[in-house]
């Protein structure tokens, strides 16, 4: 069974630093990746996703993350953070059994705080 | 309407009530996911339907009965419930397409209270 692990529960960056938030997962073929933002009393909202070919993707609001196969890892990324990126930020991994309709598996989450 | 719409969106409730939750996807969508997501736990997953048949159900309680009349509509019936079952109840939707694990869109979530 996959799983996925963010191994940072809460996150503080001022504003206009750059951003890093970890994921790693565990899955025995190439994942389907996925990073989704959910601000408080919203639902989720996709910011990127991986399903193959270059390793580096862009998502929306400036994020990107990068896959490395060999570190079972799935890294978000953002240059310069603006106060209203503070969320939570959950890493997911999906499975692809072929039947057209998987359930993702997610990490925990990482909330992220934005100083001033 | 646009994207996936959940009512209600808080709902509080005794143990010996019965209530549903609604989800609706306005998306041409034919899967349909109900995630539960409890404080300082991951989104756990409950069920699955794709073209309106239940495909996965997670190991969830009977006390949670879903029901899937179409494609655009998913609900999630409750019956005696239990004070560790309050959580956001998330609705998604996806393609649904054979060998390929597509992005799920989700609604704003259905926060129950168990009193």
């Amino acid at each position: 069974a996959q799983s996925v692990t963010q191994p940072d529960i809460h996150i503080t960056v001022s504003e206009g630093a750059s951003l890093e938030l970890r994921c790693n997962y565990s899955y025995g073929a190439t994942p389907y990746l996925f990073w989704y933002v959910q601000s408080p009393g919203q639902g989720l909202q996709l910011l990127l996703k991986y399903f193959s070919g270059d390793t580096l993707v862009q998502g929306i609001k400036g994020f990107e993350a990068e896959f490395k196969r060999s570190q079972s890892s799935f890294n978000l990324r953002k240059p310069s953070v603006h106060w209203s990126d503070a969320a939570e930020y959950f890493c997911a991994v999906g499975a692809g059994s072929g039947g057209g309709a998987d359930g993702l598996t997610f990490g925990k989450g990482t909330h992220l705080i934005i100083q001033p | 309407e646009t994207g996936v719409t959940q009512t209600p969106r808080h709902l509080v409730m005794g143990m010996t009530n019965k209530k549903s939750l609604k989800c609706e996807q306005h998306l041409g969508h034919n899967a349909m996911y109900w995630y539960k997501q409890s404080a300082k736990k991951p989104l756990e997953l409950m069920f699955v339907y794709n073209f309106k048949e239940q495909t996965e159900n997670n190991s969830v309680p009977s006390r949670f009965s879903p029901e899937c009349p179409n494609s655009s509509h998913l609900f999630l019936h409750l019956h005696t419930l239990q004070p560790e079952d309050s959580a956001l109840y998330l609705c998604a939707s996806s393609h649904g397409l054979a060998g390929y694990v597509d992005t799920q869109y989700f609604g704003p979530g259905t926060r129950l209270t168990v009193l």
